[in-house]
């Protein structure tokens, strides 16, 4: 059964430096999606993608945040200048007639 | 603002009792619907949805689920808790606007199954 990966699972970084947290979508779905879950809280939507743009995006998925698709596979996140607060399970997900489906996640510790 | 509410922070159940988690929303239209549901260190795999029809929807691990619209409520139910079913659950709607499928999530609700 097709399945949304994710790499790494375990990110460890220090503040202030740049992340990529890397996903490959299920290969027939055209929509993707990063959410986060900070520990403890409920998971949250950050942005969606279609057609190589983003088609929407929430208040946290500032200037700091940024997706992309750099290939005919791959789809990743990239924070530019981590800070403490964005510690958290980062979910990669992708849709199909309106049915999402989640990646394993990676866990982003910021120190 | 489209919101979800799951009024049970944590239930506590007995291996073999039955189960029902609350979820409620707060929409104008009738929005999807989804139970997600999250193990320890794990990522969110899909239990059941909700798009129209049948009011009564199946899911996997023995999970059901019934809408009611006149209670905007989507709780989800299983007849015999197995102690494998300890986990987060999570429900979910989203709007359908035939474009990309923003989820707004519930709070989750612990479960604890005890033998």
């Amino acid at each position: 059964e097709p399945e949304v990966t994710q790499t790494p699972s375990h990110q460890v970084t220090q503040m202030g430096q740049e992340v990529i947290l890397r996903c490959v979508p299920i290969s027939n779905h055209l929509y993707f999606y990063w959410y986060r879950q900070i520990l403890g809280q409920k998971v949250e939507f950050l942005v969606s993608f279609y057609n190589n743009e983003i088609s929407e995006k929430s208040e946290i998925f500032d200037d700091q945040f940024s997706v992309e698709r750099p290939d005919g596979s791959n789809f990743t996140l990239k924070i530019r200048s981590t800070k403490l607060e964005d510690s958290a399970m980062y979910f990669c997900a992708s849709s199909e007639l309106g049915t999402v489906f989640f990646g394993p996640g990676t866990r982003l510790t910021v120190l | 603002a489209q919101s979800v509410t799951q009024p049970d922070i944590h239930i506590t159940v007995s291996e073999g009792a039955s189960l029902e988690l609350r979820c409620n929303y707060s929409y104008g239209a009738t929005p999807y619907l989804f139970w997600y549901v999250q193990s320890p260190g794990q990522g969110l795999q899909l239990l059941l949805k909700y798009f129209s029809g049948d009011t009564l929807v199946q899911g996997i691990k023995g999970f059901e689920a019934e809408f009611k619209r006149s209670q905007s409520s989507f709780n989800l139910r299983k007849p015999s808790v197995h102690w494998s079913d300890a986990a987060e659950y999570f429900c979910a709607v989203v709007l359908n606007t035939g474009t990309a499928s923003k989820l707004t999530f519930g709070t989750g609700t612990r479960l604890q199954v005890t033998l």
